[in-house]
């Protein structure tokens, strides 16, 4: 089936540091990934969706230029929280669609911690 | 705008069934799905109907009815491991590329 790999898993940085998340289709080219963001207890609200090669398409109320998304390759999109504070803790979630199967495959998951 | 109706809580018996409602508004509409999510872990796809009616797989089934803009989920022979967070999502277009999810619903099974 389809897989989705996100790494890191956890990452605790400091204010101000910037931090990337990547995401990769194992077994699948991926045109398009999506990025959520979850807080505890809460929905999934996505943040922006990843087009391989073109910009990325933000949904109203998150920042192009606080979270970078790059998707350079059928496989591989990236999103970095750029100079990243507290309240940018959360967890982090990337998902694609194989167009092979119904629904969507997600990753593991990124939990930030801001310090 | 968008929205997803869904019950916050739901608590069961092992062995029991339960079935979770999902009520939507919005502005596109291709399919419903639903997804389990573990407590600290990702999403995983369950089900998905684009057609009226009823989807079985195992002890899951899936219902949607387009005219009344409504599906559910029903978890029969409950196990302590469905204890998770079950959310409902429209997929917008047809191209698949926008998803909407519901705010969730705790399913809390004891025995």
């Amino acid at each position: 089936g389809a897989v989705v790999s996100q790494h890191p898993s956890r990452v605790i940085c400091k204010s101000g540091t910037s931090v990337k998340i990547e995401c990769r289709s194992l077994d699948f080219q991926a045109t398009t990934m999506f990025w959520y963001r979850q807080f505890p207890k809460k929905s999934l609200m996505l943040m922006a969706t990843s087009n391989e090669g073109s910009k990325a398409t933000y949904e109203q109320g998150v920042e192009k230029d606080k979270f970078l998304i790059n998707h350079a390759s059928l496989t591989l999109s990236t999103l970095t929280v750029t100079s990243a504070h507290p309240e940018d803790s959360s967890f982090y979630i990337c998902s694609a669609r194989n167009r092979a199967a119904y629904g969507y495959t997600f990753g593991s998951g990124t939990r930030l911690t801001v310090v | 705008g968008q929205s997803l109706e869904q019950p916050s809580e739901v608590t069961a018996v092992e062995g029991a069934i339960v079935q979770i409602n999902c009520t939507y508004q919005t502005s596109g509409f291709y399919g419903l799905s639903w997804y389990q999510q573990h407590d600290g872990g990702a999403p995983t796809f369950l089900s998905y109907n684009a057609l009226d009616g009823l989807e079985e797989t195992g002890r899951f089934s899936s219902f949607l009815s387009r005219s009344d803009s409504y599906g559910y989920l029903l978890l029969q022979e409950l196990q302590m491991k469905d204890s998770a967070s079950y959310f409902c999502a429209v997929t917008l277009n047809q191209a698949g590329t926008a998803l909407i999810f519901g705010k969730g619903t705790t399913l809390s099974v004891s025995s």
